[in-house]
């Protein structure tokens, strides 16, 4: 079966410190992968999806950006980071419609 | 401009109360429709997804159905295992995008 690991599951950054989170997917081949961002009060906001190795789409620009260094390796980094960055980022998985969620990450900047 | 509104915001049902939950949604054309169950700190778990009108699927106490314009998400004889955020998202048919719209949620609350 399908397994989605994300990592760190919380992360306390200063501002203007880099990032780094990362996102894998065991038990699938060639899979489509996303990062999201939801905010308190607000719906889940598609940051960046890749539907191949090196190939990636983004949704939002911002100060964020994503790499998909292998098939099921997803990783959301920044350079920066800034308050607003702050929220709960979620990694997702599809081969078809569907899209699975992993745990998630909690990152506060400060 | 594709939206999805999710009602009510919250609702509070006793053991055993039965109800629905609404998604109201304004697409150009639809892929499909999904449902989403999320507990506090963690990430969505997905249980439904719908494709086209009269379509209705069913999980436990759940049945999900889909009109041209909503789903519902009824919930039969809930429990107070059943309290999470309910979450429903559309799939537009735009070109290739892989870009879900996501509502607000409902919040809901079983009470022993």
């Amino acid at each position: 079966s399908q397994t989605i690991h994300q990592w760190p599951a919380t992360l306390v950054q200063p501002v203007g410190s880099p990032l780094s989170l990362e996102c894998t997917v065991e038990g699938t081949s060639n899979p489509n992968l996303y990062w999201y961002r939801q905010a308190a009060g607000r719906g889940l906001q598609l940051l960046f999806y890749s539907v191949g190795i090196g190939q990636i789409s983004s949704e939002v620009p911002q100060n964020l950006s994503a790499s998909r260094p292998q098939d099921r390796q997803f990783i959301l980094s920044s350079k920066k980071l800034l308050l607003s960055d702050s929220g709960f980022y979620l990694c997702a998985w599809s081969v078809s419609e569907t899209q699975y969620f992993g745990p998630g990450t909690r990152l506060l900047v400060l | 401009e594709d939206q999805v509104t999710q009602s009510p915001e919250a609702l509070r049902l006793q053991e055993g109360e039965s109800s629905s939950l609404n998604c109201s949604y304004t697409v150009s054309g639809l892929r499909g429709l999904f449902w989403y169950r999320q507990d506090p700190g963690k990430g969505p778990e997905f249980l439904f997804t719908l494709y086209s009108a009269g379509e209705e699927k069913e999980k436990e106490r759940l049945k999900a159905t889909l009109t041209k314009k909503e789903s519902f998400l009824h919930i039969t004889a809930p429990k107070p295992e059943d309290s999470a955020t309910y979450l429903c998202a559309v799939h537009p048919d735009q070109g290739g995008s892989e870009k879900l719209v996501f509502g607000k949620g409902t919040k809901l609350t079983v009470n022993p």
